[in-house]
């Protein structure tokens, strides 16, 4: 069973600094990552998908990255904001081929001004 | 487009009391789910609907029904409800087939008393 892990669970940082968000998973046979942003009280918004073909995908001030043979995948957000403070959630495929998510418990993201 | 929208947005029952959870989504996607939410265990998987007509079991069925009326809207249904059952309940929404992102509603927060 595909199982997946968010490391730490909360992380305060001061504005502007980079930082990283780290995403493991035990079952390298995934056909792809999604990355996910949760506001409080909010449903989850869609940040970055990334296809098990893809080391990297980039919006923005975000970059995902991934490494299947490891079980890896982490989240770049580069020169950070306050408005960057929320809960961030990583997924992955049940097993491969399969539409149905697996989800980290997420790391909570405060940007200290 | 309003995207993924769920009623209501907040509900407090009864032991044994049931309810309808209702989901609709306006982007033409085949693919529905219901995921609930409680502090440390992240987003489980209730059920899952590939198209109208068709659903399926995730990781936590037990003690709830689901219906897909039509492509658009996708219901979750607790016939008799328990405490255990109080969480918050997210419905989402993907174009079929693996890698697709999946689009996340705001949310109905449950408490069961």
């Amino acid at each position: 069973k595909q199982e997946v892990t968010q490391i730490p669970a909360a992380l305060s940082v001061p504005e502007g600094e980079n930082l990283v968000l780290n995403c493991s998973f035990t079952d390298s046979a995934i056909y792809n990552l999604q990355w996910f942003r949760q506001d409080p009280g909010k449903g989850l918004t869609s940040l970055l998908l990334i296809q098990s073909s893809q080391r990297e995908q980039t919006s923005g001030r975000l970059n995902a990255s991934l490494d299947k043979s490891s079980g890896r995948s982490t989240l770049y957000i580069a020169a950070s904001q306050p408005g960057d403070s929320a809960t961030y959630l990583c997924a992955v495929p049940f097993n491969f081929g399969n539409e149905k998510l697996t989800f980290g418990t997420g790391t909570r993201l405060t940007i200290i001004p | 487009n309003a995207g993924v929208t769920q009623t209501p947005k907040f509900q407090v029952l009864k032991t044994g009391q049931s309810m309808t959870l209702q989901c609709a989504q306006d982007m033409n996607h085949n693919s529905m789910y219901w995921y609930r939410q409680d502090p440390g265990m992240g987003l489980r998987l209730i059920y899952y609907s590939a198209s109208e007509g068709t659903t399926d079991k995730g990781e936590v069925p037990n003690g709830y029904n689901v219906s897909r009326l039509n492509k658009r809207e996708f219901s979750l249904r607790l016939e008799s409800a328990a405490p255990s059952q109080t969480s918050v309940y997210f419905c989402a929404s993907s174009v079929f087939g693996v890698g697709n992102e999946q689009f996340f509603g705001p949310g109905t927060r449950l408490t069961v008393l």
